[in-house]
């Protein structure tokens, strides 16, 4: 399968605690999304990368939110000081040529619980 | 102001029949994409159809077409003969050239979650 994979697929923790979560890109993609979705929302855009380099952020990420991109392969996303309001699906997207056309691939997400 | 609005947030079709959701957006570039995306229970996004704000035909892609009126910028997918796979959560979704970011990110609306009845 060479699509966008997730992981983990579920994470429940506490309150107070950090947790990260790994995304492995389309191989040949260079740009890669990470969006956050909500019950009963659309996905929202968090940040953005160009190959290593993280080119864009949303106002939605806090500071206690940081991404990495390391070698321009897979990205990690970590909240520290989770908080209940972080509950919500985290997907992350990859695509390849930046054209207006061009579609961005989804994995399957991660569903983040805080307790 | 919501730049992606979908006023329905359920409708049910019977299996075979022909369905709408709708879709509106609101954007003042010039040049934009917008896209349906559908989500199933198991969560991933599955891309379903693109149209241009250039583009002088509407979108098509099998049994998905998508009904472009840029002046009311409306963008509304058209789903013919209904399957019961269909069901699931359906996303329109924009990209803007001018005021977004270089990042070419996605604006997605609530959704619509659509049920085949057999």
């Amino acid at each position: 399968d060479t699509g966008v994979s997730q992981n983990p697929r579920h994470k429940i923790t506490k309150r107070g605690q950090n947790v990260t979560f790994r995304c492995d890109p389309i191989s040949e993609h260079n740009r890669l999304y990470w969006y956050r979705q909500t019950l009963g929302q659309g996905p929202e855009f968090l940040t953005y990368f160009q190959n290593e380099a993280q080119l864009e952020k949303s106002r939605l990420l806090s500071d206690r939110f940081s991404a990495e991109r390391p070698k321009g392969s897979f990205s990690t996303l970590e909240i520290q000081r989770t908080e209940q309001g972080d509950s919500a699906m985290y997907l992350c997207a990859s695509s390849g040529q930046l054209r207006l056309s061009d579609e961005q691939f989804f994995g399957p997400g991660t569903r983040l619980t805080v307790l | 102001a919501q730049k992606i609005t979908q006023t329905q947030p359920g409708m049910f079709v019977q299996e075979k029949e022909a369905v709408t959701l709708d879709c509106t957006y609101d954007t003042s570039d010039q040049s934009y994409g917008l896209f349906w995306y559908k989500q199933p229970s198991s969560g991933e996004m599955i891309f379903l159809i693109y149209q241009g704000s250039y583009d002088e035909q509407n979108a098509t892609e099998g049994r998905y077409s998508l009904n472009f009126q840029k002046a009311r910028k409306s963008a509304n997918l058209v789903i013919s003969a209904s399957q019961l796979g269909d069901s699931a959560m359906y996303f329109c979704a924009m990209r803007e050239v001018e005021s977004g970011a270089g990042s070419y990110q996605l604006t997605f609306g609530k959704g619509t979650k659509l049920s085949v009845i057999p």
